[in-house]
């Protein structure tokens, strides 16, 4: 079936570094979205990317979709302590009955040492 | 509401045992799913609703799990019979529907099978 694989599992990094993690699929996907976890929290929405090379940038963080929309990566320059969480990258699910239903990533999680 | 709201927001049940976990979703929100995490793991798809109609079960484990959303706002994903597997955050999301399903996520129901 559809996978979606995150490399790092874990990232720490000083205050100030930067991060990048990298999301790819085993199938092409239609769409890919982020979301953000804090610790105790729950997913919530960054960015969903649309198109075959697309790039979007959100103040420090930078989303980028693959040509072959096979993988994505998401960077955060000069990270805060604010940054600190779980990063999930998602796609819909191969033949999937809505574009909500989505394969996550394992995420990676993100530590920031002031 | 504001967001989606879930509850209750943790549940212990001893192994055999019926729990009812209840989904508020974004006023106006079509398409409303039921997500299950294991720690450490990113969300896993169980159901999917459009108003009413459950599009998609596929992701639920087994016949104990069973979701409903009788007038297409609010709904209860129940468990028959826990088991200890079944302990994990169960996460609900609501959208808009449509080709950009933005998923607006509860605060999940974590739940311990003893």
């Amino acid at each position: 079936g559809q996978q979606v694989m995150q490399i790092p599992q874990y990232q720490h990094v000083q205050e100030g570094e930067d991060f990048t993690t990298y999301c790819n699929s085993s199938t092409t996907l239609s769409n890919i979205q982020w979301y953000k976890q804090r610790p105790g929290g729950h997913p919530v929405f960054l960015i969903q990317l649309v198109k075959s090379g697309e790039v979007k940038k959100q103040k420090r963080l930078t989303f980028q979709f693959g040509e072959a929309k096979k993988n994505s990566s998401l960077h955060i320059t000069a990270t805060q302590t604010t940054d600190v969480g779980t990063y999930f990258c998602a796609g819909p699910k191969a033949g999937g009955t809505s574009y909500g239903k989505l394969t996550f990533g394992q995420g990676t999680i993100l530590t920031v040492h002031p | 509401g504001a967001g989606v709201s879930q509850s209750p927001r943790y549940k212990v049940a001893k192994r055999g045992q019926d729990v009812a976990l209840r989904c508020d979703p974004i006023s106006g929100h079509v398409s409303l799913f039921w997500y299950q995490q294991a720690l450490g793991q990113g969300p896993e798809f169980l159901t999917y609703f459009q108003n009413e109609a459950q599009l998609d079960k596929s992701g639920l484990p087994s016949d104990r799990f069973f979701a409903e959303r009788p007038e297409g706002s609010v709904s209860t994903l129940k468990i028959q019979r826990t088991q200890q597997e079944d302990s994990a955050v169960y996460l609900c999301a609501s959208s808009y529907g449509g080709t950009n399903e933005k998923l607006f996520f509860g605060s999940g129901t974590q739940l311990s099978v003893l």
